[in-house]
């Protein structure tokens, strides 16, 4: 089955810098999505990536997929506390796009004023 | 209605208890999930029902029982469980088998349960 790696496994940063965080499979990502979790609570949905080199924006965050397909990147422009919380990269295993989505462990991110 | 409602939002239960998670959803999607997470851990793949029939079973432990009655609910029930069954339940649906037509997956916000 595939496994994504998320680095870093954790981040602090201060209010008003800019951070990336990665996602990176052992084999081609058809599917590739971003959610965040606050703590205890569920998934919420920010992105889903498809096509090598694709780049998406929503608000302060853009998600990019490579031309591999192998790895995605997730960065964020002048954090704010809002931004804080565990972010997980899913990938679903299939061409098809007919399994359902597997997670990487996740990143928990900190923004501290 | 975008959202995937889950009840209870907290739940305790004795090992010798039988409860059961309740979800709903009104967005026509035709798969729903369920996932378990454990503290600091990824959600982890229970069961998946795709036009309202078991598609996968995760070799979850008999003392869950998912049950779909309809295309909008979906139910786990929960019998003789062990403290370490302890964790959050995560319900999911999506348009398709997996997010990938119609923008992924929605998450409920998910029953915290505890088991003593």
């Amino acid at each position: 089955s595939q496994e994504l790696e998320q680095s870093p496994q954790s981040l602090i940063v201060q209010e008003g810098k800019n951070l990336t965080i990665n996602c990176t499979s052992s084999k081609t990502l058809y599917g590739l999505y971003w959610y965040k979790q606050k703590y205890g609570e569920g998934l919420i949905f920010l992105m889903m990536l498809q096509k090598g080199g694709e780049e998406k924006s929503h608000e302060k965050i853009t998600a990019k997929l490579d031309e591999k397909k192998q790895q995605s990147s997730l960065h964020i422009t002048a954090s704010q506390p809002s931004h804080a919380g565990t972010y997980l990269c899913g990938a679903d295993e299939s061409r098809e796009g007919n399994t359902p989505l597997v997670f990487g462990k996740g990143t928990r991110l900190s923004v501290i004023a | 209605d975008t959202e995937v409602t889950q009840t209870p939002k907290h739940l305790v239960m004795g090992m010798t208890n039988k409860k059961s998670l309740k979800c709903e959803q009104h967005m026509g999607h035709r798969a729903m999930y369920w996932y378990k997470q454990k503290a600091k851990k990824p959600p982890e793949l229970m069961f998946v029902y795709s036009y309202e029939k078991l598609s996968i079973n995760e070799s979850v432990p008999s003392r869950f029982s998912p049950e779909c009655p309809n295309s909008s609910l979906l139910n786990l029930h929960l019998h003789a469980l062990q403290p370490e069954d302890s964790a959050l339940y995560l319900c999911a649906s999506s348009q398709g088998p997996s997010g990938r037509y119609g923008g992924g997956y929605t998450f409920g916000s998910g029953t915290r349960l505890t088991v003593v």
